[in-house]
């Protein structure tokens, strides 16, 4: 099985910088994803990572250590519609069907 | 545009009932899953199919059922409804042929069970 880790819940100023922590254990890692979703809408894809580093777009980037089971979300520039759960999903064995983590809920506040 | 759409946005059965979800996507793709969201238990895979007529378990099946007789068309179906299954359902489809498994996820279907 796979086991996700983020935080629950966390707070931001608008205009500031946040980093959504993901760690996760499993077996024959194929990628991690991370998808956005606003209250009442579907998730919708935002990064995928299968190499270690950093991929970046635009305000938002994806950093992955496979050797740490562990990712981040780092999102700069906050606005206000940023406000939204972030969920980190890992790919694993030979499928390409993620497991999800219960989801990070951001708080963006003037 | 791509899309995934899904039949209802919001339901509400009867304990015992019998419930469909259905699932249409527009993107040829192979693979079509159910999952259930809960709060503070995440996204959980129900079901997921591969391929017309192929289905697979997914972690919490107990209670569901699939079908998929046509590639751009995967149906949820509840049998017996329970109050436990009061939840909002989530349809998303993948393609395997050159991408790495995005998924696209339709606007989901809230289900309450009386």
């Amino acid at each position: 099985g796979q086991n996700i880790d983020q935080p629950t819940e966390m707070t931001a100023t608008e205009g500031a910088i946040v980093q959504i922590n993901c760690t996760y254990q499993t077996s024959g890692f194929n990628g991690l994803f991370w998808y956005q979703q606003h209250a009442g809408e579907a998730p919708t894809f935002l990064s995928y990572n299968v190499l270690d580093g950093l991929e970046e777009k635009g305000r938002f980037s994806s950093f992955l250590s496979r050797s740490k089971g562990y990712s981040y979300l780092l999102l700069k520039e906050l606005q206000m519609k940023d406000s939204a759960s972030y969920l980190c999903a890992v790919g694993s064995g030979g499928s390409y069907i993620p497991t999800f983590g219960r989801g990070t809920s951001l708080i963006v506040h003037p | 545009d791509v899309k995934v759409t899904q039949s209802s946005r919001y339901l509400v059965k009867r304990t015992g009932e019998k419930v469909f979800l259905e699932c249409v996507q527009d993107m040829d793709h192979e693979n079509m899953f159910w999952y259930r969201q809960d709060p503070g238990l995440g996204l959980r895979l129900i079901y997921f199919s591969y391929d017309v007529k192929m289905k697979e378990k997914g972690d919490i099946p107990e209670g569901y059922s699939v079908s998929r007789e046509k590639k751009e068309r995967f149906s949820l179906i509840l049998e017996s409804a329970s109050t436990n299954q009061t939840s909002m359902y989530l349809c998303a489809s993948s393609s395997t042929s050159g991408s790495f498994g995005e998924l696209f996820f339709g606007e989901g279907s809230r289900l309450t069970v009386l």
